[in-house]
């Protein structure tokens, strides 16, 4: 079963600046296979990115994925109000079928 | 696309629920559909999957033997039985359909399920 961890577990940013979040895998996933989702409280998760470095329909430009094999990265170049929340990375398998990582929240600083 | 659960509430330890998904929007007989939830404060668990034409049904191993998937393309509707159910299966429950198969490209808003005595 391949593990995802999620780094930092939360980041503390002002709006204008850029966040950086990494995902990393217990073992190698193909970048077909690694999404990212967001969600804001009381609210269910929204695909952002999917195959490492595409974006869902209706996502900003400012939100990118990008990495390879074990280390993936999403990046929020500009950080508006909205975008404070928590994200989570999503990679495809066998068994379990979708496995997440823990989470990283997003907190104005 | 809209996808709206239903069917959670409370339950006592050892009883059984059994959620709805209602889509609509999109060819819902052409999609796998599945099941993930979230556990107060806590990250999303995956509970399993089903194919598009009710074949291929997965589930995560804790799960599995408790919890049936299935789905009814006539009614554009897809189902979770839930059995034995624990206080630790308390959480929100979402259905999210899978867009590409390796990613799940619309959720619905989640139904709460509470397992308490």
């Amino acid at each position: 079963e391949i593990v995802l961890t999620q780094s930092p577990g939360t980041l503390s940013l002002s709006p204008g600046e850029r966040a950086t979040l990494s995902c990393r895998a217990s073992q190698s996933v193909s970048s077909d296979y690694l999404a990212w989702y967001q969600q804001t409280p009381g609210q269910a998760p929204r695909l952002l990115i999917y195959g490492a470095s595409i974006r869902a329909t209706g996502i900003p430009d400012r939100f990118s994925g990008s990495g390879s094999g074990t280390d993936f990265t999403l990046t929020i170049s500009r950080l508006e109000p909205e975008d404070f929340a928590v994200y989570y990375c999503q990679q495809y398998g066998s068994s379990p079928m979708y496995t997440f990582g823990q989470g990283t929240k997003l907190e104005i600083k | 696309v809209q996808l709206v659960e239903s069917g959670g509430g409370l339950v006592k330890p050892g009883g059984s629920l059994r959620l709805s998904c209602a889509a609509s929007g999109f060819p819902f007989s052409t999609y796998r559909m599945t099941w993930v939830r979230q556990a107060p404060g806590k990250g999303l668990e995956w509970i399993s999957s089903v194919g598009s034409s009710g074949n291929y049904i997965h589930y995560a191993v804790s799960m599995k033997g408790r919890f049936t998937i299935s789905r009814d393309n006539s009614k554009n509707s897809l189902y979770l039985q839930m059995n034995s159910l624990r206080a630790e299966d308390t959480a929100v429950y979402y259905c999210a359909r899978a867009g590409g198969l390796y990613y799940l490209d619309f959720w619905g808003q989640g139904t709460r399920v509470t397992v308490s005595s």
